[in-house]
């Protein structure tokens, strides 16, 4: 199974500043079928990055997604309030989806 | 517009089952596969199972394989999940989701959660 593992744990930013999140796998994935997750405390996760670089439906274009192979990066270019979330990585491979264990972006 | 409404989910004793449903309109259900994705008390997201946009087929993850199934009625619109032989680290908010696909040109992205529900709260404890 590969493990994903998101980096750093916990993000302490300001609004405004420039976010960047890590994931990198165990073994190399398909770039097309590697996404990144928003969640918010008391919700559902939301879709904002699928094939690794498109932006889902409504998603703002301050979000960006970048990588290939086992390395990848989910980029928010200038931070707003509602964007302090918890981020994760998915990817499939052999039938089966893994998620990497989150990254929590809190405000500095 | 896509919705997905769990329900069926409640505290049950370590051994018994549980049966989860999860209600789909706004789209066309039967052109879909459909998982299940849970995420314990303060942890992260864990997949469970998905089903074939037909049923044809499942898939499990390890650790609730012999114990868990999945199943569709796509005459209802209904995803389902029997949980039997539960467990205390079966504990977790159980989310249905849409699993997304997109094709531009020669390049098919699919394998992402494109719509999820709110989520339904299963609790194992004695």
């Amino acid at each position: 199974e590969i493990v994903l593992t998101q980096s750093p744990g916990t993000l302490s930013l300001s609004p405004g500043e420039r976010a960047s999140l890590s994931c990198r796998a165990s073994q190399s994935v398909s770039s097309s079928y590697f996404a990144w997750y928003q969640q918010k405390p008391g919700q559902a996760p939301r879709l904002l990055i699928y094939g690794a670089s498109s932006r889902a439906t409504g998603i703002p274009d301050r979000f960006s997604g970048s990588g290939s192979g086992t390395d990848f990066t989910l980029t928010i270019s200038r931070l707003e309030p509602e964007d302090f979330a918890v981020y994760y990585c998915q990817q499939y491979g052999s039938s089966r989806y893994t998620f990497g264990q989150g990254t929590k972006l809190e405000i500095k | 517009q896509v919705q997905l409404v769990e329900s069926g989910g409640g505290v049950v004793q370590p051994g018994r089952s549980l049966r989860l449903s999860c209600a789909a309109s706004g789209f066309t259900f039967s052109s879909f596969g459909m998982h299940w994705v849970r995420q314990a008390p303060g942890k992260g997201l864990e997949w469970v199972a998905v089903i074939l946009y037909d049923g044809s087929n499942e898939y499990y993850a390890d650790s609730v394989k012999g114990r868990f199934t999945i199943s569709r009625d796509n005459s209802k619109n209904t995803l389902s999940l029997q949980m039997n032989s539960l467990r205390a680290e079966d504990t977790s908010v159980y989310y249905c989701a849409r699993e997304g696909a997109y094709c531009s040109g020669d390049t098919c992205y699919r394998y992402y959660f494109d719509y999820w529900g709110q989520g339904t709260l299963v609790t194992v404890s004695s």
